[in-house]
């Protein structure tokens, strides 16, 4: 496609529940961001691919945040036993460069 | 390490009239520095970007910021504001570094008046 496809755009959970956020990054793009958007809050930086490679997870909120890129393309976060104040819009955004404009998804708004 | 401060988390003009909304950036590496714009519902659109070429950026919409590295600013104009800009602006940095996080400002939601 031509921008950053996410699935699903909307995702309730019950509280305890895992779920699963897909990000299908723009194709031959290096870079994967993925952030999480609260209501009224600005995006915060959650972690960042370059390839396959995970080189910096330091935003991930707690052990129960997990996200891998296993061949460099498509990336999925997943959060096990959802909580409440897990509750926000995530958002995934890839760049062709290290450093160049960053193309974001519509994100997945995730209710709990 | 970079930051960026967006000084208002809310701006109002009225429809005509000039539209400022003021960023301010921090980092130890010669930055790229980008407006993002969210209207309601919708994804991030970019609305320009610096990369260390000219420093008066034009981008979509008739928006222009203008890097000054003195004042380690990038604020965001507009000559006058139409009702469809009515958004979240997002101020971003990158630094041009190892660290290559794209960091968010808390966002400026500005507001048109009729």
């Amino acid at each position: 496609g031509a921008g950053v496809s996410q699935s699903p755009r909307y995702k309730v959970a019950k509280r305890g529940q895992d779920v699963a956020l897909r990000c299908d990054p723009i194709s031959g793009h290096v870079s994967l961001f993925w952030y999480q958007q609260a209501l009224g809050q600005g995006p915060e930086f959650l972690t960042y691919f370059q390839n396959e490679a995970q080189l910096d997870k330091s935003g991930l909120p707690s052990d129960r945040f997990f996200a891998e890129r296993p061949e460099g393309s498509v990336s999925t976060l997943k959060i096990q036993r959802t909580q409440q104040e897990d509750s926000a819009v995530y958002l995934c955004a890839s760049s062709k460069e290290v450093n160049t404009e960053a193309f974001f998804g519509q994100g997945t708004r995730l209710t709990v | 390490a970079q930051s960026v401060t967006q000084l208002d988390s809310h701006v109002s003009v009225s429809e005509g009239t000039p539209v400022l909304l003021r960023c301010n950036y921090s980092s130890s590496y010669s930055p790229s520095l980008f407006w993002y714009v969210q209207h309601p519902n919708k994804g991030l659109q970019l609305l320009l970007k610096y990369t260390s070429a000219a420093t008066l950026v034009k981008g979509i919409n008739g928006f222009e910021a203008e890097f000054k590295k003195s004042e380690t600013s990038f604020h965001l104009t507009k000559p006058s504001a139409h009702m469809s800009d009515a958004a979240e602006y997002f101020c971003v940095v990158i630094a041009s570094g190892r660290d290559d996080k794209i960091i968010f400002g808390k966002g400026t939601r500005l507001h048109i008046l009729p």
